[in-house]
């Protein structure tokens, strides 16, 4: 089985300034990593994936996230934030094997952009 | 751009009423789920849909629940007798491929209060 932590609740941080959202996940087997961001009265879109490869990995919108398989971690990082990246953001994992598309998630990040 | 939809975005319904939540997948996707997110916790899978059938349920979805694809458009997800614990955001998700890996694309969400 899998299962997904996100270690902050709410991160809040002020406009242009740097920020990481934290993942940590538990699996026994080979799994690929998601971050989504839900913005306010919309559904979850994806912000970028680690499947193979590199581990770093580029997103929409300025984000990016490191794989690092050793600490179980996917972090998020955007390295300037802007009010409008204000959402609630999900680590989602899911295993390399299989053929059913089941997302395992974390329990979301909201991040609050202050002007 | 193409959009996963949900219908109604916000239901309320008497406790052992039965509701049907709607979705319009995105049109050349082929496989289907179902997630749900209890107020403050995480976002659970509850089902995954491919060729008119189930591919895969957890633990959540019992008898209670039921999906189907009536007309080769919608997806719907029926919850017989509502239970207050049902209560909840259910997100509908759509993908091209069950390739592990590949996106799914979320829709905004139905909200369901049951009283």
């Amino acid at each position: 089985a899998q299962s997904v932590t996100q270690l902050d609740s709410q991160v809040p941080v002020f406009e242009e300034a740097p920020v990481e959202l934290r993942c940590n996940y538990s699996s026994s087997v080979s799994v690929y990593l998601f971050w989504y961001v839900q913005y306010p009265n919309q559904g979850l879109q994806l912000l970028l994936k680690y499947l193979s490869g590199s581990t770093l990995v580029k997103g929409i919108n300025g984000f990016e996230a490191e794989f690092n398989k050793s600490q179980t971690s996917f972090h998020l990082r955007k390295p300037s934030v802007h009010i409008s990246d204000t959402a609630e953001y999900f680590c989602a994992v899911t295993p390399s094997s299989g053929n059913t598309g089941k997302l395992i998630f974390g329990q979301g990040t909201t991040l609050q952009v202050k002007p | 751009e193409p959009e996963v939809t949900q219908t109604p975005s916000h239901q309320v319904t008497q406790m052992g009423q039965e509701v049907i939540l709607r979705c319009v997948p995105i049109s050349n996707h082929l496989y289907f789920y179902w997630y749900r997110q209890i107020l403050g916790q995480k976002v659970e899978f509850l089902v995954s849909f491919y060729n008119n059938e189930i591919s895969e349920k957890s633990e959540i979805f019992d008898d209670q629940f039921s999906v189907e694809r009536p007309d080769g458009s919608n997806f719907t997800l029926k919850i017989r007798s509502t239970k207050l614990e049902d209560s909840a955001m259910y997100f509908c998700a759509s993908s091209e491929s069950h390739r592990q890996g590949g996106e799914l694309f979320f829709g905004e969400g139905s909200r369901l209060t049951v009283l």
